[in-house]
């Protein structure tokens, strides 16, 4: 059974903000990943956290930056909104690093930047 | 640059047949596969993975195919269900954990 919960549900911000998304990890899981996923595509991989440590990145801008807390909840932060950030934000949980084995994934928060 | 594709946006089958859901992918350093379902306001599902040391993978009315020559690899899934409709996302790993999705493909299954 998943447990992954984020919030908000939804989002409407206006370019140029700043917007944090929150995720709430399975328990026992330390390692949560966040994805990008636009209109018509699949998700994209922004970066993942292990034990509170950033260890793995894709190919998003440095205006994108994540915290991961003690308790394993994580925060994903976008700065200086842009139109083309609207997008599904989903993070996935899972226990441990090395594998890409089964990753939970929450429902995702749908951020529309006006 | 996409290295992981889906060609078909879309597939409806009837129920009771098959339904075949085709990925291809670029990457030669992939080495694990997965397949997600995704329904309306829920985040992805993990259905079924293989390894690239398999050619094939079943779990129940689900098997997944590989060959890695051709670099494409099938889900397979039978008998289909209308609960199976869904959009399903191919997703490949190079041995970390992070993924590489397609784009996806709704499936449709009619009653």
């Amino acid at each position: 059974e998943t447990g992954v919960t984020q919030s908000p549900t939804h989002l409407i911000k206006t370019r140029g903000q700043q917007v944090t998304l929150r995720c709430s990890s399975q328990s026992g899981h330390n390692t949560v990943s966040w994805y990008q996923q636009a209109l018509g595509q699949g998700p994209q991989f922004i970066f993942q956290y292990y034990r509170e440590e950033e260890n793995g990145r894709g190919n998003f801008p440095p205006r994108f930056s994540g915290l991961q807390f003690p308790n394993y909840s994580s925060e994903l932060n976008v700065n200086a909104l842009e139109l083309d950030d609207s997008a599904l934000y989903l993070c996935a949980s899972r226990a441990g690093t090395g594998g890409p084995y089964e990753q939970y994934f929450g429902p995702g928060t749908r951020l529309t930047v006006t | 640059d996409q290295q992981v594709k889906q060609n078909s946006p879309s597939l409806s089958v009837q129920e009771g047949r098959i339904s075949i859901l085709n990925c291809d992918y670029t990457n030669s350093m992939f080495d694990y596969f997965l397949w997600y379902k995704k329904y309306p306001a829920e985040g992805p599902t993990f259905l079924i993975s293989i390894s690239s040391i398999k050619d094939k993978n079943e779990d129940g009315r689900f098997t997944v195919f590989l060959n890695k020559s051709a670099k494409h690899l099938s889900l397979h899934i039978v008998p289909s269900q209308p609960g199976d409709s869904a959009v399903y996302f191919c997703a490949a790993s190079d041995g970390g954990s992070r993924l590489t999705f397609g784009e996806g493909t709704q499936l449709t299954v009619n009653p």
